[in-house]
């Protein structure tokens, strides 16, 4: 597509169900990125995934927390067991990979609401 | 690691105004670093990028970054706001041939009243 497109666009969960989080990023992008956006927080950095390669999952807050990118280009962010402070926008990411100072492509978001 | 402050966290300007949102970030070696905003009920998108050469750097709509290595900084800077600037302005770094992964600033919210 001409860009990175995540849906569901907005999702509201009882606490403690399961979510799923997706992402299409821009065709031919190797590198994709997922972050968190709380109110005041800014951009929270959770999983990466570049090519083949293992992920980093560096910045994922729990074990709560997984992903997973099939065939290299869609991808999934998980979260089990929902909390309220896991309430948030959820913003996906790409890139052609290549170089560190390439700019990322955003999407839209999911906002997540747990009640 | 690298991080990221933005000092201003709120601004309110009136159109025509001066524009200077302060960004510092913490990395002793080489770095990238970039200028992202989010218009209201827009995805972000970059505004300016600085990596290697001139640390004047212009962007889209006027704005412009300097990028100061003795102070660790990269302000962003616009002569005369319009009331269209009022977004959300994200200041991100990463390490040159070091992470892809950008570490973002907690943004600022700049709103401009017409």
């Amino acid at each position: 597509g001409a860009g990175v497109s995540q849906s569901p666009s907005n999702k509201v969960t009882e606490k403690g169900k399961d979510v799923e989080l997706r992402c299409d990023p821009i065709s031919g992008h190797t590198a994709l990125y997922w972050y968190r956006q709380s109110l005041g927080q800014g951009l929270e950095f959770l999983i990466y995934f570049q090519g083949n390669s293992a992920p980093d999952k560096s910045g994922l807050p729990s074990d709560r927390f997984s992903a997973e990118r099939t065939g290299g280009s869609v991808s999934t962010l998980t979260i089990q067991r929902t909390q309220q402070e896991d309430s948030a926008v959820y913003l996906c990411a790409s890139s052609s990979g290549i170089a560190t100072n390439e700019k990322l492509f955003f999407g839209s978001g999911t906002q997540l609401s747990v009640l | 690691a690298q991080s990221v402050s933005q000092h201003n966290h709120h601004v309110i300007l009136s159109e025509a105004a001066s524009l200077e949102l302060g960004c510092n970030y913490s990395y002793g070696g080489t770095v990238n670093l970039f200028w992202y905003v989010q218009y209201p009920g827009q995805h972000l998108q970059l505004l300016l990028k600085y990596f290697s050469g001139d640390p004047l750097v212009k962007g889209i709509k006027g704005f412009e970054a300097e990028f100061i290595k003795s102070k660790f900084s990269f302000n962003l800077r616009k002569p005369s706001v319009q009331w269209s600037d009022t977004a959300e302005y994200f200041c991100a770094v990463t390490a040159s041939g070091g992470s892809y992964i950008p570490t973002f600033g907690r943004g600022t919210s700049l709103i401009v009243h017409p």
